[in-house]
Order: structure tokens, then C-alpha cells, then sequence
């Protein structure tokens, strides 16, 4: 597609259910980003990933946050045992390359709440 | 750890308003920053890269300006319109993190 695709848009989960979150970045970008936006919070980087790895997971919230892509292009988000501090938008973007002259293009994101 | 502060936090001015939006950070070993806008419930939307070397970008009533040794961007809009209402981000790439670092933005509201 044209732009950075999302799914679901949103997403209603009881507490201490899995979810996933998937993004299919623009077709050709190598880099992929995931960000975490709570209410009232600014953006919080969680992972990037260069192709198909990811270089550094340090920025994940918790053992219960994974991330994987596969082929190079769409990555899922997997949220174990959600709790209700999960709540926020899960924005995702990609470039180019990962190099400085590339502007990053983010989704429109994936709104979740825990209830 | 870096850290980017946007000033101010919120602004709300008549239409046709030259203004400014300001950002600092406080690493200023960056590769990149960029200014973003993001409209209620939506994404957001790339405005403006200036990568380290650069000390400047514009696009249309949009000038932003990098000093990246003072560790400082400026947003200048001009003529401001209603169209412009949102709440713009800077980002930074560099500095000790694998992903941008995220201001916590200004929101904007441009009165008809």
C-alpha cells in the first residue's frame, strides 16, 4: 500500500488476555519502528528493527512485550497477559534505510484498552 | 539519556499569526531531527527532517531551524490558518537511543 498499514485499529481485550498488533510497513522500507503513545504521555520508543532483526530490545516495557518480523516487511506485536497500563496507542513507522537523511512515516496505530 | 522539551505546551492564537514552536535537547549528538504534527485520533504526519549537518528546512509557510550544538529547533509557521490547529512533535534520532526521542509536543489551536 501507499502508506504504513495498521490492524486492528482498535482493540477491546479483558485483562490477562494476549493480544497482537500487526503493521505492514511501506513496500521497500528495510527499517520498521514501534512506538507506544499513552494518554496524556508522549511517544515512548519500544523496538526497531533493521530487516529482519532487531538490534536492540531494551526499549520494551516488559517480558510480557515481544516483537518479531519475518521476510523483511509486516511485524506483529505481541502483548502477553495484558494489563490495564498496557491502555495506549501502539503507533508504527518505517523508512528507507535506518540512516539519518530518511524520514520516518508513522500508521495511523492501533488503539488498546484493557479493561 | 536524551531528552527533548518542547515550549510551550499548549498556544492558541488568531488566525493569520506569524508564531513559533520551540524544542531542545539535551544530547546533541544527533543524526536527524524532525518536526511531526498529529491530528486528534491520528498518526502522525512528517513536516520536516533536518539532518545534522543542515541548519534548516522549509516547505511552504513551514521554516524550521536546527542549532544542534545550543541543542535547538525552532518551528516557524506563518500566516497561521484554522487548518493548522494540531499538536506538532520534534524527534530526535541519535544521542544515545535506537529510535527517535519524542517531545511531548505543542498543541495548537489557531482561532477563525
Amino acid at each position: 500500500g501507499a502508506g504504513v498499514s495498521q490492524s486492528p485499529s482498535n482493540k477491546v481485550t479483558e485483562k490477562g488476555k494476549d493480544v497482537e498488533l500487526r503493521c505492514d510497513p511501506i513496500s521497500g522500507h528495510t527499517a520498521l519502528y514501534w512506538y507506544r503513545q499513552s494518554l496524556g504521555q508522549g511517544l515512548e520508543f519500544l523496538i526497531y528493527f533493521q530487516g529482519n532483526s532487531a538490534p536492540d530490545k531494551s526499549g520494551l516495557p516488559s517480558d510480557r512485550f515481544s516483537a518479531e518480523r519475518t521476510g523483511g516487511s509486516v511485524s506483529t506485536l505481541t502483548i502477553q497477559r495484558t494489563q490495564q497500563e498496557d491502555s495506549a496507542v501502539y503507533l508504527c513507522a518505517s523508512s528507507h534505510t535506518s540512516g539519518a537523511g530518511n524520514t520516518i512515516y508513522f500508521g495511523e496505530g492501533s488503539w488498546l484498552t484493557v479493561v | 539519556k536524551q531528552e527533548v522539551t518542547q515550549i510551550p505546551a499548549a498556544l492558541s492564537v488568531p488566525e493569520g499569526e506569524n508564531l513559533v514552536l520551540n524544542c531542545s535537547f539535551t544530547d546533541s549528538a544527533i543524526y536527524n531531527l524532525q518536526w511531526f504534527r498529529q491530528d486528534p485520533g491520528k498518526g502522525l504526519t512528517s513536516l520536516l527532517l533536518i539532518q545534522s549537518s543542515q541548519r534548516e528546512q522549509t516547505s511552504g509557510r513551514l521554516n524550521a531551524s536546527l542549532d544542534k550544538s545550543s541543542g535547538r529547533s525552532t518551528l516557524y509557521i506563518a500566516a497561521s490558518q484554522p487548518g493548522d490547529s494540531a499538536t506538532y512533535l520534534c524527534a530526535v534520532l541519535g544521542g544515545g537511543a535506537d529510535g527517535l526521542t519524542f517531545g511531548k509536543g505543542t498543541h495548537l489551536i489557531i482561532q477563525p
